[in-house]
């Protein structure tokens, strides 16, 4: 079974840019939520979403924003880049099935540098 | 808001020796994960804890969930050098209001050097 794919990997972008990062969650996993990390501040929670639906955010400024597709894979959005995006980007995927204890699976992340 | 604090930040030890981390909450957690990231990889799961008091163990990995629900530790026995890394704690709250959905608050992460 695969698991949770982020592409890319890596980017570099320019400050003022935008950026569009893609994660595919593990087949059949529903709820897919985004995190940053950084050194400073740890892994911060960004959003959730579920059935192509927002059910969570976390305190990020709206230059952030997501996106979930039926085929329940997701892309997270950030607009006007600062120096201080550059982070590695998690999704996570679960299960989130009624009565069943779901765990959080990450993906590998992108690595965004801002500069 | 929820905070989580884990300790030690880093711990340097030999090859065959036991190691514990552990994670406390200002709030109640229904579930509390431990995870381990590699330089340049996402963080992979090791163990979920789903009841206060659960004592769960994954090969020569255990954890536990306090009976408060605030705390949780994990114990690696007989490290070897592939334990390196950095071991995160992260709990899930009751989703009250929809508040928790996907929402995972992590410990800063235990640094973890092992010596041959």
């Amino acid at each position: 079974k695969a698991g949770v794919t982020q592409t890319p990997r890596y980017l570099i972008k320019t400050r003022g840019q935008q950026v569009t990062l893609s994660c595919s969650p593990i087949s059949g996993h529903r709820s897919v939520s985004w995190y940053q990390q950084t050194p400073g501040q740890g892994l911060q929670f960004l959003f959730e979403y579920f059935s192509e639906t927002q059910r969570n955010k976390g305190n990020f400024p709206g230059r952030f924003s997501g996106r979930q597709f039926s085929n329940s894979r997701s892309e997270m959005n950030v607009s006007t880049l600062e120096l201080g995006d550059s982070a590695l980007y998690l999704c996570a995927s679960s299960l989130d099935r009624p009565g069943v204890n779901t765990e959080a699976f990450f993906g590998q992340g992108t690595r965004l540098t801002v500069v | 808001g929820q905070q989580l604090n884990q300790s030690p930040q880093s711990m340097f030890i030999q090859e065959g020796e036991d190691v514990s981390m552990n994670c406390t909450s200002s709030s109640i957690f229904n579930t509390w994960l431990w995870y381990k990231q590699e330089p340049g990889e996402g963080p992979v799961l090791l163990i979920a804890l789903y009841k206060a008091g659960e004592l769960t163990s994954n090969g020569r990995l255990t954890a536990q969930f306090g009976i408060t629900r605030k705390d949780s530790f994990l114990h690696i026995s007989a490290s070897i050098p592939s334990d390196v890394g950095i071991y995160f704690c992260a709990g899930q709250g009751a989703n009250a209001g929809g508040t928790s959905y996907g929402k995972l608050t992590f410990g800063q992460g235990t640094i973890l050097t092992v010596h041959p």
